[in-house]
């Protein structure tokens, strides 16, 4: 089974500046993928960016890059140019290749403010 | 192009009482799947269907089924409804292709009350 952590149930960034949320993972797959989910009020859950683990490049999607450490089970997610909109709860994610089920982490409560 | 789309978004049900949610997943996607999710938690699976077939299940009690339709839309049905499954209800749409993999989308999910 695949397990996923988030160590850091809140953050806090001002306006305009760069935050960095962490997720560790563990896995015996060979092949993986993973995922950083948005969830603000509304609760939707709206997908942010997206890595698969055979691929060394890291992800980026605008302002939301991913720093993908295979070796050591880590993906964290850098928000750039923070905006009041980013205000939400981050969740990361991972998906066995032979898989079908997502594995959440507890999540991430990331506070921007003006 | 629409997303997921769930309905009913919000309900409220009494204990002992039978739900059915239902999902519609995005146009050229073949599965879906069910999550719940409580306050203050990450969701957790229930189900994953496929071209009608269920691929896999959570641990989740048989009270909890789901099946898919021809047309790729879905319904999750819980029975005997208890106060603790009082969650959000999130349907998941995927897709998988050579060229860009696995990805999964979700749908705004049905707010379940059980009083």
């Amino acid at each position: 089974a695949q397990t996923v952590t988030q160590s850091q149930p809140e953050m806090s960034v001002q306006e305009a500046e760069t935050v960095t949320l962490s997720c560790t993972y563990d896995t015996s797959e060979s092949n993986y993928y993973l995922f950083w989910y948005k969830q603000p009020p509304s609760r939707q859950m709206i997908l942010v960016i997206r890595q698969e683990a055979y691929k060394q490049q890291n992800a980026t999607e605008n302002r939301f890059s991913v720093n993908f450490q295979k070796a050591a089970k880590s993906f964290s997610l850098k928000i750039s140019d923070s905006q009041l909109g980013d205000t939400a709860m981050y969740f990361c994610a991972s998906l066995s290749n032979s898989g079908y089920a997502l594995n959440f982490g507890k999540g991430t409560s990331l506070l921007v403010t003006p | 192009d629409a997303g997921v789309t769930q309905s009913p978004t919000h309900l409220i049900k009494t204990r002992g009482q039978q739900v059915t949610l239902r999902c519609s997943p995005i146009s050229g996607h073949k599965s879906v799947s069910w999550y719940q999710q409580v306050l203050g938690q990450g969701p957790q699976f229930i189900f994953q269907y496929y071209e009608k077939e269920e691929r896999g299940r959570g641990n989740f009690p048989d009270r909890f089924s789901a099946r898919q339709f021809p047309n790729y839309s879905s319904e999750l049905n819980v029975n005997a409804l208890l106060l603790g499954d009082s969650a959000l209800y999130l349907c998941a749409s995927s897709f998988w292709d050579t060229s860009s993999g696995n990805t999964i989308y979700f749908g705004e999910g049905s707010w379940l009350t059980v009083v």
